[in-house]
Parts: structure tokens; sequence; C-alpha cells
């Protein structure tokens, strides 16, 4: 089963607009974190946050928490061409043992030249 | 250092069938995940390994096990295969014992079942 609904399903922007995408979940986490993927194909891992943080930044992307409304949220700030493709929330949950992800549904995102 | 090989990277195979995925991890991880990609119900977890043992498991029939070999790569098999199981598969290997850490994940196995 899916942990997180991922707002909105489908974004589409013009490059250099920024683009944000939401994440809500249901259980106690230790981390979240958000990926993306290219065409159906392997995800790469963009950005882990931790349940005591709030905020992180690396490069265009930042992401915030709010464990107390169970949701995340992903800005890619200046977007480019480059950046289209689908991007996921996995949440790595308190009670599940080992490294287990759970995914949403994730969001496709359009980057427009 | 190399990433997460997956093979074969294009399947195809017929009801009733069997089949074998391969994931070889990153040099010095010990976890290994599977998970299984598919239009209508998304990223599913299938099963996670660590150091040869099953440490944790989706919620998927018995038609679908998996190992760990001693130097960490991992196989995932599926039996009597349905049309349904045709996927994006997807291994993701982890550094660390237990959890907060990133998963790298492979380009994945594309299964057709016809």
């Amino acid at each position: 089963s899916q942990q997180g609904e991922e707002d909105p399903q489908a974004l589409s922007i013009q490059e250099g607009e920024n683009a944000t995408m939401n994440c809500s979940y249901k259980t106690s986490i230790n981390n979240l974190q958000w990926y993306r993927q290219n065409s159906g194909r392997g995800l790469v891992h963009l950005i882990l946050i931790r349940s005591n943080e709030r905020e992180k930044h690396s490069g265009r992307l930042r992401v915030t928490l709010d464990t107390s409304k169970k949701s995340s949220s992903l800005l890619i700030t200046a977007s480019r061409a480059a950046d289209t493709a689908s991007y996921f929330c996995a949440t790595d949950e308190r009670e599940a043992a080992g490294n287990k992800l759970t995914f949403g549904g994730g969001t496709r995102v359009l980057v427009k030249p | 250092k190399a990433g997460v090989t997956q093979t074969p990277r294009y399947l195809i195979k017929t009801r009733g069938q069997q089949v074998t995925l391969s994931c070889s991890p990153i040099s010095g991880h010990r976890s290994v995940s599977w998970y299984q990609q598919t239009p209508g119900q998304g990223l599913q977890f299938l099963f996670e390994y660590f150091s040869e043992t099953q440490r944790n498991k989706g919620n998927f029939p018995g038609r679908f096990s998996g190992r760990q070999f001693s130097n960490s790569r991992s196989e995932m098999n599926v039996s009597t295969l349905e049309l349904g199981d045709s996927a994006l598969y997807l291994c993701a290997s982890s550094s660390d014992t237990g959890s907060g850490t990133e998963a790298f994940f492979g380009q994945g196995t594309r299964l057709t079942v016809v």
C-alpha cells in the first residue's frame, strides 16, 4: 500500500519558473526522501530530511517537512528542461524494520523550454 | 564506484513460467531492497535483505521470493507468472545497518508477461 499522496499529480511549467509539489503521509517516520525518475528508468535520490529537521536545501532544491501535519514539500527553483521527470516522496516509517521505503504516487513535471 | 546493476534490463515471459532477476549492489552495501512499479499500483516494496537474511517483506503473494548471497548480490524469483506481474522491478542498495540512509537504485528490469 502507498503511504503518501502527492499533489499535484502533474505539473507543467515554463523553463525558469519554480515548481512546487507536496506529499502527505500517514504514519510516524524516521525520515522522508525525494526521488526523481526519468521515463520509467531507475530512481535518483535527491534529498533526505530527517524527522527532527524542518527544512533542507540542496542546490536548486528546497524541502520542508511538517511532522505535525504529516506533510512535506519539494521546491525546484529556476527549473530547466532537464528537470522534466516524475518526482516521488518516500517515507522511512518508524515502525518498519530495516530499510523499507513507502512511496507516494508521484508528481509528473514537464518543463517547457 | 560502480552503481547498482540489474540484469537483465528487459524480459518477456509467458504466463505460468518463472523468472529470476539479479541485482548487484554498490560495493560495500549490505542492504538490498526490491520494489515493483506498475502504472496502477505505483511503487511497492517487495522485500529487503541484509547480510543474507530477509529483514522485511511487503504484501505480495508467496510466488515472489528472493535471496541474498554472501557477496550481497541478490536475486528475486517470481514463479507461475501472471499477466499482472508485468512491471518494472527495481532494486536498491543501502549502506546502513538500520534506517536513515538514502537508497541507490538500479535502472530496473522491465518484465512483460504475455
